[in-house]
């Protein structure tokens, strides 16, 4: 089985700090990862992926996560926060050939002016 | 593309009364899923269908719960009778393959659920 704990359910930073989010994985075989953003009252959009090529992943809105299999880890970073960063983002998994993704509960950002 | 359309957007119910939400998901995506999502639990999947036939009904949380498909652009979930712990937010997505195969999901808004 498959699953992604990401630590802390709120995290505040101020506007124009870095961004860290963590999300650690627990897979038998290699994984592929994901960060999701859920905006307020919206679905949630993908924001980049890992699927076993670069370990650096950049995504949108200046979003990059790096996969550490020592570590098992796929933490999320932006380097300059943002007031439009605030929402939700969820860590999923999955491997290859698996039809679902499995989705860490979710950690909510809130940027402070 | 309009995306995955979800309606309808909110719902408020009384406790025993059926319940029916709606997707419609991205033109030739052949994969729709169904996920719940609350404070407790997080994101739930639900059911998921290929080419309209149901995969994997595990998540399902019991026999007040079914979902359907019958085409491929349109799907419901309904729920009969409703219970006040089935409030939660029920989201669509669809995807052109699976997951696995690099295949992105795309999420529809959501449909909030209040049972009374």
């Amino acid at each position: 089985a498959q699953s992604v704990t990401q630590l802390g359910s709120h995290v505040s930073v101020s506007e124009g700090a870095l961004v860290l989010l963590r999300c650690n994985y627990s897979s038998s075989v290699p994984p592929y990862l994901f960060w999701y953003v859920q905006y307020p009252n919206q679905g949630l959009q993908l924001l980049l992926k890992y699927t076993s090529a670069a370990t650096l992943v950049k995504g949108i809105n200046g979003f990059e996560a790096e996969f550490k299999k020592s570590e098992t880890s796929f933490h999320l970073t932006k380097p300059s926060a943002h007031m439009s960063d605030a929402a939700e983002y969820f860590c999923a998994v999955t491997s290859f050939g698996n039809e679902k993704l499995t989705f860490g509960t979710g950690t909510r950002l809130t940027i402070i002016p | 593309d309009a995306g995955v359309i979800q309606s309808p957007r909110h719902e408020v119910t009384e406790m025993g009364q059926e319940v029916t939400l709606r997707c419609k998901p991205i033109s030739g995506h052949d994969y729709l899923f169904w996920y719940r999502q609350t404070m407790m639990r997080g994101l739930e999947l639900l059911i998921y269908f290929n080419n309209n036939v149901p995969i994997d009904d595990s998540g399902m949380p019991e026999d007040r719960f079914s979902a359907k498909m019958p085409n491929a652009s349109f799907s419901t979930l309904k729920i009969q009778p409703s219970e006040p712990r089935d409030s939660a937010v029920y989201f669509c997505a669809s995807s052109k393959g699976l997951a696995g195969y690099d295949n992105e999901q795309f999420f529809g808004p959501g449909t909030r659920l209040t049972v009374l």
